[in-house]
């Protein structure tokens, strides 16, 4: 199984400030079609998970542009350019690569 | 607009069966364009992906080893339905469920239901 490790767990942010996630994919996550298979998804409190940023950068339908996704490999980068109060919730990133679909364990955005 | 809609017992005995469904709207479950995923959430193991099926040609389904022997996802098309049906359930089984919908084009999950909490108890 891929394994996916993020970082960090928790992440307390100012408001207006910038805000990065990491996550790290225990093998290439390279697709044959020519993109790395890493998605992002935000859980916000109370409801599913709802997908972000899915082919590593590709920003998903309303998805406002301060969100970002970088990386290629193993190592894969989400950010946030100026964190606003809806921003809050557990951000996940995700290997579609190959089966079984893996998580990672989650990072919590809160705000200071 | 896909919307899934789960069914089922929140709370379910030790060794008995967890059986839910997901009803989709929006949707045909014999798309060739998606495939219809069970994912469960708990604190202890976070998002960990159970199975799916989908329809190409003929119906496939793939299931994590883990609960291989445990487990079974089916389409209902007279319902345009999926069912999870998970055997010998322990405490360990307790999670919220989510009924998900992947996009074979998109290659990502892009359509989830609200989710079941279950419980398993005496």
């Amino acid at each position: 199984d891929i394994v996916m490790t993020q970082s960090p767990l928790s992440l307390p942010v100012t408001p207006g400030e910038p805000a990065s996630i990491s996550c790290r994919s225990s093998q290439s996550l390279f697709h044959t079609r020519g993109y790395y298979h890493l998605d992002w998804y935000l859980q916000k409190p109370g409801q599913s998970p709802q997908l972000l940023i899915f082919s590593t950068s590709y920003r998903a339908s309303g998805v406002p542009d301060r969100f970002s996704g970088s990386g290629s490999g193993t190592d894969f980068t989400l950010n946030i350019t100026r964190v606003e109060a809806e921003d809050v919730g557990l951000y996940y990133c995700m290997q579609g690569l190959q089966t079984p679909i893996t998580f990672g364990q989650g990072t919590r955005l809160e705000i200071k | 607009q896909v919307q899934l809609q789960q069914s089922g017992p929140g709370v379910v005995k030790p060794s008995l069966t967890l059986s839910l469904t997901c009803a989709i709207s929006g949707d045909s479950v014999s798309t060739s364009r998606a495939a219809w995923n069970w994912i469960r959430q708990s604190p202890s193991r976070g998002l960990e992906w159970l199975g799916r099926t989908y329809y190409m040609t003929e119906w496939r389904s793939d299931y994590a080893v883990s609960l291989k022997g445990r487990i079974t996802i089916m389409a209902d098309t007279s319902k345009n339905q999926v069912s999870l049906q998970l055997n010998s359930v322990t405490l360990e089984d307790a999670a919220v469920y989510y009924c998900t919908r992947w996009s074979h084009s998109g290659h990502y999950f892009d359509i989830w239901a609200r989710g079941t909490l279950v419980t398993v108890s005496s």
